[in-house]
């Protein structure tokens, strides 16, 4: 079965610092990985995702996400947070089967201090 | 162009009552995906839609759950005779056409209570 990992609940980080939130997948065949963004009672916004070619994903924000199949991971990361940036982050995998439906990691809160 | 469009974006029930969640997917696109997300919890699949079919339900609790896409109008989730488990955020996500280049777009959720 498919599945995706986020082992951090949440995960803190000064403002100006470099961040990055991990995720995890277990998938057979090749991965199709999603990195979504939820902000309080809002709706999930897409960041970026891996289909394939360049390891490293650029998206929106400037966030960016680097695929490595030997560790089986996709972390999301921005070289400088800002306090706009708290928020949940969700990394998702694309089921393999016929329906496109994704599956998603529990989630990491991230907090930026100022 | 408009966005995936949810409503009513809160709505209370009491137990038994019935629950109707609508979901007017973007322009263009013809693949509907409900999505339930407890709270604390990730969002959790229940139905993938395409005009007029089910095209997989897997995820849809086997009873007073039932989903629809008509060739007309929205897709509409329908909890029959609501429990107090059932109070989630239910979110609606579309999509141009299936295949693996093509991003989900969510919705705003709408967000359930049951009393």
């Amino acid at each position: 079965a498919q599945s995706v990992a986020q082992p951090e609940d949440q995960v803190n980080v000064a403002e100006g610092n470099p961040l990055t939130v991990k995720c995890t997948y277990s998938v057979s065949g090749n991965p199709y990985l999603f990195w979504y963004v939820q902000y309080p009672n809002r709706g999930l916004q897409f960041l970026l995702k891996y289909i394939t070619g360049d390891n490293l994903v650029k998206g929106s924000y400037g966030f960016e996400a680097e695929f490595n199949k030997s560790q089986t991971s996709f972390h999301l990361k921005k070289p400088s947070a800002l306090v706009s940036d708290s928020a949940l982050y969700f990394c998702a995998v694309r089921d393999s089967g016929n329906t496109d439906k994704l599956i998603f990691g529990t989630g990491t809160r991230l907090q930026v201090f100022p | 162009n408009a966005g995936v469009m949810q409503n009513p974006r809160h709505l209370v029930r009491r137990r038994g009552q019935e629950a109707r969640l609508r979901c007017s997917p973007m322009k263009g696109h013809s693949h509907v995906y409900w999505y339930r997300q407890l709270p604390e919890e990730g969002l959790k699949f229940m139905v993938y839609l395409q005009k007029e079919n089910i095209i997989d339900e897997s995820g849809m609790p086997k009873e007073r759950f039932s989903a629809e896409f008509p060739k007309e109008g929205p897709s509409i989730l329908r909890i029959q005779q609501v429990v107090r488990g059932d109070s989630a955020a239910y979110f609606c996500a579309s999509s141009p056409a299936s295949g693996d280049s093509y991003e989900q777009y969510f919705g705003p959720g709408t967000r359930l209570t049951v009393t």
